[in-house]
């Protein structure tokens, strides 16, 4: 079965870094979009990035732009989120989703499947 | 950015009772709305897809219709296991959320 496993939540100060990572299993990894969506506490949800099959396009909302970085290795079935120059605002749960449009939505950008999530705290 | 905002904030109903939610966008997204269910401590779970498709292994209590920049979302009958929170989400450009409606047991 699909699996969406998240890593690498913490508590930092703000201007510094963070690595998140997602561990995927159950389904072709190299075949599918992947995105961040976070979840700052009792809020609502916020896209963050996406990235396509082969790691060739990336976009970002607007809030992360030029901070955030999404990346992936197909052969170790894994997605990633660095983000760096870290504020309070990105205090949230980070959740790492797939694509529904390689499966069984006939267009992408909704999401199918989502980790347990890994929460990251900025806080001095 | 195009903004979504869900109607009621929050929906107090019994089971076995229709459960009718809103989400209205600020510019059309023509049939690219999608909503999704989410229970505490636990990730969104895709409902609707394109406005009226259902997600896979989602049962058909749960119906989605609208166009345009009107969406609704009905849960036919109640479960008790239906009491959560749900979003609606769009694609047209780029993705963005609603706030929320929570769906609550009088």
């Amino acid at each position: 079965q699909v699996q969406l496993v998240e890593s690498g939540g913490g508590v930092v100060q703000p201007g510094r870094s963070l690595r998140l990572s997602c561990a995927a299993s159950g389904f072709t990894f190299s075949s599918y979009p992947m995105h961040w969506v976070r979840q700052a506490p009792v809020k609502g949800l916020e896209w963050v990035a996406v990235i396509s099959y082969d790691g060739s396009k990336k976009y970002y909302a607007d809030s992360v732009q030029g901070r955030f970085t999404v990346s992936r290795d197909n052969s170790k079935n894994t997605l990633y989120l660095q983000m760096d120059s870290l504020k309070s605002e990105d205090t949230a749960v980070y959740y790492c989703a797939r694509d529904c449009g390689a499966g069984s939505c006939p267009v992408g950008d909704y999401f199918d499947y989502w980790g347990q999530g890994t929460l990251g705290t900025v806080s001095s | 950015e195009i903004v979504l905002t869900q109607s009621p904030a929050t929906l107090s109903l019994s089971p076995g009772e229709r459960a009718t939610l809103s989400c209205r966008a600020s510019q059309s997204v023509s049939s690219y709305l999608a909503w999704y269910q989410q229970k505490p401590g636990q990730p969104p779970r895709l409902l609707i897809y394109d406005a009226s498709n259902r997600a896979t292994g989602i049962p058909a209590r749960f119906s989605g219709s609208g166009s345009g920049t009107d969406f609704t979302l009905t849960i036919s009958s109640l479960e008790p296991e239906d009491f959560a929170v749900y979003y609606c989400q769009q694609r047209s450009n780029s993705v963005t959320f609603g706030g929320g409606t929570k769906v609550e047991i009088k």
